[in-house]
């Protein structure tokens, strides 16, 4: 069965930092980009960043550059997303999602890990 | 950057009815790439439907998908209870991937 599970979330003050990970099981990780996307509560899907196969290549939102930085273990079977310089708009369920792609580089998401919390507030 | 709009924002249907449910895109969707996901309250959204019409592996086919262009529509041709959730369009056609607002289907 294909899982993603994701952890490292929780309470954070602004300006602070947090670094979420996901383990991946039931399929060939190496083998797939791999992409964050969160929700803020009660909100929409935003995609927030994804990374190649190798981990040569990196994506980014406009609002997150600079400050977050996406990662993977292929031998650990992980994905990292380390937020830095957090803030109140990042508050968000951080889901790992696993990269479908067109020729053109571009992607849908399937499956979803469960998501994982994360609160920025003083 | 392509925006879409899901409409409408809220439909109130009984078991066994039709649901119709559309996504509208600011600009023509290239190659028809649109997704369709499902999210119940407190679970992670779920691939319905890819490439506007292909069902994902799994989904029961009384889920469909049809659309081309700036209009598409997921279409549940008989509601069964667990289908009551929010569904969202996402659109990866062109960069940067984009998801609608959401439509949320309630039992009437």
């Amino acid at each position: 069965e294909v899982q993603l599970v994701e952890s490292g979330g929780g309470l954070v003050q602004p300006g602070g930092s947090l670094r979420l990970s996901c383990a991946a099981s039931g399929f060939t990780f190496s083998s797939y980009w791999m992409s964050w996307v969160r929700q803020a509560p009660g909100k929409g899907l935003e995609w927030v960043a994804n990374i190649k196969q190798d981990g040569s290549e990196k994506y980014y939102v406009d609002s997150v550059k600079g400050r977050f930085t996406i990662s993977r273990d292929n031998a650990k079977n992980s994905l990292y997303l380390q937020m830095n310089s957090l803030r109140a708009e990042d508050t968000a369920v951080y889901y790992c999602a696993r990269d479908l792609m067109t020729g053109s580089g571009l992607n849908w998401f399937d499956p979803w890990g469960q998501g994982t919390l994360v609160t920025v507030s003083s | 950057e392509i925006v879409l709009t899901q409409s409408p924002g809220t439909l109130s249907l009984s078991p066994g009815e039709r649901a119709t449910l559309s996504c509208r895109a600011s600009q023509s969707v290239s190659s028809s790439y649109l997704a369709w996901y499902q999210q119940k309250p407190g679970q992670a959204p779920r691939l319905l439907i890819y490439g506007a019409s292909s069902r994902a592996t799994g989904i029961p086919d009384r889920f469909s998908g049809s659309g081309s262009g700036t209009d598409f529509t997921l279409t549940i041709s008989r509601l069964e209870p667990e289908d009551f959730a929010v569904y969202y369009c996402q659109q990866y056609g062109s960069s940067p991937v984009a998801f609608g607002q959401g439509t949320k289907l309630e039992i009437k």
